[in-house]
């Protein structure tokens, strides 16, 4: 079976500073990983997708993360933080059933970012 | 840019009540979700929906609920009798292939 963990329910920095947020998967399969985040009284916007391609993914809004299958991790890091960034993030794995990928998303708890002025 | 649209964005209905939650998927994908977040909880799935029938449904959809595309165009989740367990938030998704569209969710609160 499928699973995320996401190992931080909160985390705080000071606008400029760099953001980590870390997820470990657990997978039988190749994973496809996403990271979506979510403003206040927001829909689930996606950040950016891992499907077995390059390692290091590019997403939107300056993120990035690294699908490191040695570690099981898929941690999502910005270089500089915003304001705007203040939301809370979803790693999501791809579940599989039976036969193959039936699409479901499996997330992870969530983890809340903060960015102090 | 096209979007995930779903109404009502609040629903407070009695205990034992039907709700009919409507999702208007992207015109062109072919695979449809539902999932729901009660508050403080993680997302979970409910039910997968290919080619006019459930692909995959999880634990919690039980026999009070149902999906249907009725037009073509709009999808929803039915629940036949609600409970207050059921006060979630509820999101749909759509997708031509793998990467889901959601939607901005109603909020269901079953008094």
């Amino acid at each position: 079976a499928q699973s995320v963990t996401q190992l931080d329910s909160h985390v705080s920095v000071s606008e400029g500073t760099p953001v980590l947020l870390r997820c470990n998967y657990s997978s039988s399969y190749s994973p496809s990983l996403f990271w979506y985040v979510q403003h206040p009284n927001k829909g689930l916007q996606l950040l950016l997708k891992y499907t077995s391609a390059a390692t290091l993914v590019k997403g939107i809004n300056g993120f990035e993360a690294e699908f490191k299958k040695s570690e099981t991790s898929f941690h999502l890091t910005k270089p500089s933080a915003h304001m705007s960034d203040a939301a809370e993030y979803f790693c999501v794995v791809s579940g599989f059933h039976g036969s193959g990928n039936t699409g479901k998303l499996i997330f992870g708890q969530g983890t809340t970012l903060q960015v102090k002025p | 840019e096209p979007e995930v649209t779903q109404t009502p964005s609040h629903q407070v209905t009695q205990m034992g009540q039907e709700v009919i939650l409507r999702c208007v998927p992207i015109s062109n994908h072919l695979y449809f979700y539902w999932y729901r977040q009660i508050l403080g909880q993680k997302v979970e799935f409910l039910v997968s929906f290919y080619n006019n029938e459930i692909s995959e449904k999880s634990e919690i959809f039980d026999d009070q609920f149902s999906v249907e595309r009725p037009d073509g165009s709009n999808f929803t989740l039915k629940i036949r009798s609600t409970k207050l367990e059921d006060s979630a938030m509820y999101f749909c998704a759509s997708t031509p292939k793998e990467t889901q569209y959601f939607g901005p969710g109603t909020r269901l609160l079953v008094l």
